[in-house]
């Protein structure tokens, strides 16, 4: 079964903190993309990824960098957490192909105190 | 630039009402559509989708057609189940930005009662 794994459901980490999300897909894909959901705000895309090495800001990329070293490892990197980064933050990939959906990963819970 | 509008929720049905979500699109392109569903707690999956034109996309009871006169992508199902309940988001691909990412919709929440 293919799919995306994020390496935590759930996170608590203390402001100022680093920290790292880590997303893997066995699909494939070129495509990479990290999400960050609220409520009443719907999906925000923060970055993705079209390539090994290549990276894309979304439409919040502040507080946030990325790395893609390898196809399948995409990981989200908080420098310096804060209070109003306490979000569900999704993963997803996508085979290049304006027909081709995403695969979503089950989701990280991230909460900074 | 492209966008996704759909109705906002939450929607409320008792079991086995007929389920209608509205769901419109602006694109300069042509895209491919997509409903996704989230159960509590998940991350989001593939519902259905349609790649073009007066396509119907179904799944699990649910069918929604790609109508480009109206540009739109209604989400239908005849009889929902308490199951159901989740948030329902619409998204669209443009294939003349293959590999970017789907422009989603804010999500509607559907809650069935027994």
């Amino acid at each position: 079964d293919v799919k995306v794994t994020q390496s935590s459901r759930y996170l608590v980490k203390r402001t100022g903190e680093k920290v790292f999300l880590e997303c893997v897909q066995d699909m494939d894909h070129e495509n990479m993309f990290w999400y960050r959901q609220d409520p009443g705000l719907g999906l925000r895309l923060i970055y993705f990824s079209y390539d090994v090495k290549m990276k894309e800001k979304g439409d919040i990329p502040e507080g946030y960098s990325v790395s893609r070293e390898k196809k399948e490892r995409f990981s989200l990197i908080l420098e310096s957490a804060s209070t109003n980064q306490t979000s569900m933050y999704l993963c997803a990939s996508r085979r290049t192909g304006g027909a081709s959906g995403y695969t979503f990963g089950s989701g990280t819970r991230l909460t900074v105190v | 630039g492209d966008s996704v509008t759909q109705m906002e929720g939450p929607v409320t049905l008792s079991e086995e009402a007929f389920l209608t979500i509205n769901c419109t699109y602006t694109a300069t392109g042509y895209p491919s559509l997509f409903w996704y569903v989230q159960y509590p707690g998940e991350g989001l999956q593939l519902l259905l989708k349609a790649t073009k034109a007066d396509d119907k996309g179904s799944n699990k009871g649910f069918e929604a057609t790609y109508r480009k006169e109206t540009t739109s992508f209604h989400l239908e199902k005849g009889s929902v189940q308490v199951s159901d309940s989740a948030v329902y988001f619409c998204a669209l691909s443009d294939l003349k930005q293959a590999g970017t990412a789907l422009i989603f919709g804010k999500g509607t929440t559907l809650s069935v009662s027994s």
